[in-house]
């Protein structure tokens, strides 16, 4: 089955640093959304990004819908110890219920 | 609203036996899914339901089933259960409408199959 590139896999960064994500596909996706996991947890979302072009913030997050619809990036600023866990982008295609995910970037924040 | 819970949170299952997942939600969402997280992979649509008495497969429904009878609840059955079922199982639910994208997931359920 289809998956998104998501890189990086993992980061290990300090408290107040910025992060930056990004997914990418072969593909054109119509929706692109991020979702953060803690462990034991299911996905919650984050930032959906509806066109290309869009970018959304939501507090210290910010994520951009590629202009070509085959990427997306998530920015993280000011990162605090909460801020640990797995983070995944999701596209959907038009007309679709299916969402893609990628494989998450685990992000650790050193105090 | 306890949004969308699931049962049970943990079970291990024995080659061959049969299980039913529940998924239950109270946000009067027409739509519900169910995936599958393997370690270290994003997670895997394997059923979903456009709402009540209509379900479509998803990209891996091989060795499951699912029905939905109420608005409310969205269970997944496996009738045998093999190893290869071994991971995290996620309920999910949305609103539908345009921009509606936004699927709230359940807590999951851990399903070892030995």
């Amino acid at each position: 089955g289809q998956q998104l590139n998501q890189s990086p896999q993992s980061m290990f960064i300090q408290e107040g640093e910025d992060v930056s994500m990004n997914c990418t596909s072969s593909s054109i996706f119509n929706t692109w959304l991020w979702y953060k996991q803690d462990p034991g947890e299911g996905p919650v979302l984050l930032i959906a990004l509806y066109k290309a072009g869009e970018l959304t913030s939501n507090g210290r997050l910010t994520a951009q819908f590629g202009i070509t619809r085959k990427d997306s990036f998530l920015n993280i600023s000011a990162s605090i110890p909460s801020d640990v866990g797995i983070y995944f982008c999701a596209g959907q295609k038009g007309g679709s219920e299916k969402l893609v995910f990628g494989k998450g970037t685990k992000l650790t924040v050193n105090p | 609203n306890a949004g969308v819970t699931q049962t049970p949170k943990f079970r291990i299952l024995k080659i061959g036996q049969s299980m039913t997942l529940q998924c239950t939600q109270d946000m009067n969402h027409n739509y519900m899914y169910w995936y599958r997280q393997d370690p270290g992979m994003g997670l895997k649509l394997i059923y979903y339901s456009v709402g009540a008495g209509i379900t479509d497969k998803g990209e891996v429904p091989n060795g499951y089933n699912v029905s939905r009878s109420t608005t409310e609840d969205f269970p997944l059955r496996l009738e045998l259960a093999a190893p290869s079922q071994t991971s995290v199982y996620f309920c999910a639910s949305r609103l539908s409408g345009q921009r509606r994208n936004e699927q709230f997931f359940g807590p999951g359920t851990r399903l070892t199959v030995l």
